[in-house]
């Protein structure tokens, strides 16, 4: 079993729709957490970080469930410019370094 | 401010022949990380680095592949001899002491032939 694991997709979707994306942790020592988007061909990007009290971010909202060791990403008016991957990415190291372990992405798909 | 830069953009080699990739972090990052990504899947960590210190290696195949950072700012990554099954993305990405976000250079695709 994989660290980190996502529902690799594709996820299709008309643009307007919100969109829901899901990942699971297995180290409970894991420290933070974050969601990256990397476009095709293109290298990761940082999107936002996850935390505890859930975050938002204009369309975007992030919520960490730590007893569940459960990450989501909510995406709402999906945009044709939000068809990426999304990676949810969780933080095994200390408060000071990072151990960064990245689930194998979430393919997203808006149509027109 | 430059970010992450990473050379050769692109490389085609046989099997059995050595190759390097190149990684220069954004300057004043301590932490620098060596991925591979496979099509389809996220990035795997082969090694990190605090400063000059290699402080997790445990995913980096030691009979063909090496790292070093010298003086604690670039860095290179070699695989000699390179397989069929080493084609992949190789991403070096560095962040800042104390700040775990991962800024991310463009990438070395490898293809092995």
């Amino acid at each position: 079993r994989k660290e980190v694991e996502q529902d690799p997709g594709p996820f299709n979707v008309p643009e307007g729709a919100t969109v829901a994306f899901n990942c699971t942790y297995s180290n409970s020592a894991s420290q933070s957490f974050f969601w990256y988007r990397q476009d095709c061909r293109k290298e990761p990007k940082l999107l936002m970080s996850v935390y505890s009290s859930g975050n938002e971010d204009g369309r975007f909202t992030a919520q960490l469930n730590r007893a569940s060791q459960y990450i989501s990403l909510l995406i709402r008016d999906s945009k044709l410019s939000d068809s990426a991957t999304y990676l949810c990415v969780v933080n095994r190291g200390s408060s000071n370094t990072g151990k960064l372990i990245f689930g194998q992405g979430t393919t997203l798909q808006v149509k027109p | 401010e430059a970010g992450v830069v990473q050379s050769p953009r692109y490389k085609i080699i046989e099997k059995k022949q050595p190759v390097a990739f190149w990684c220069n972090p954004i300057s004043g990052h301590n932490t620098l990380y060596w991925y591979r990504q496979n099509l389809g899947q996220g990035p795997e960590l082969l090694i990190r680095y605090e400063n000059e210190e290699a402080v997790d290696d445990s995913q980096l195949p030691k009979d063909r592949f090496s790292a070093e950072r010298l003086k604690g700012v670039d860095s290179t990554l070699k695989i000699q001899p390179a397989e069929l099954g080493d084609s992949a993305v190789y991403l070096c990405a560095s962040s800042p002491m104390g700040n775990t976000e991962a800024f991310f250079g463009q990438g070395t695709r490898l293809t092995v032939v």
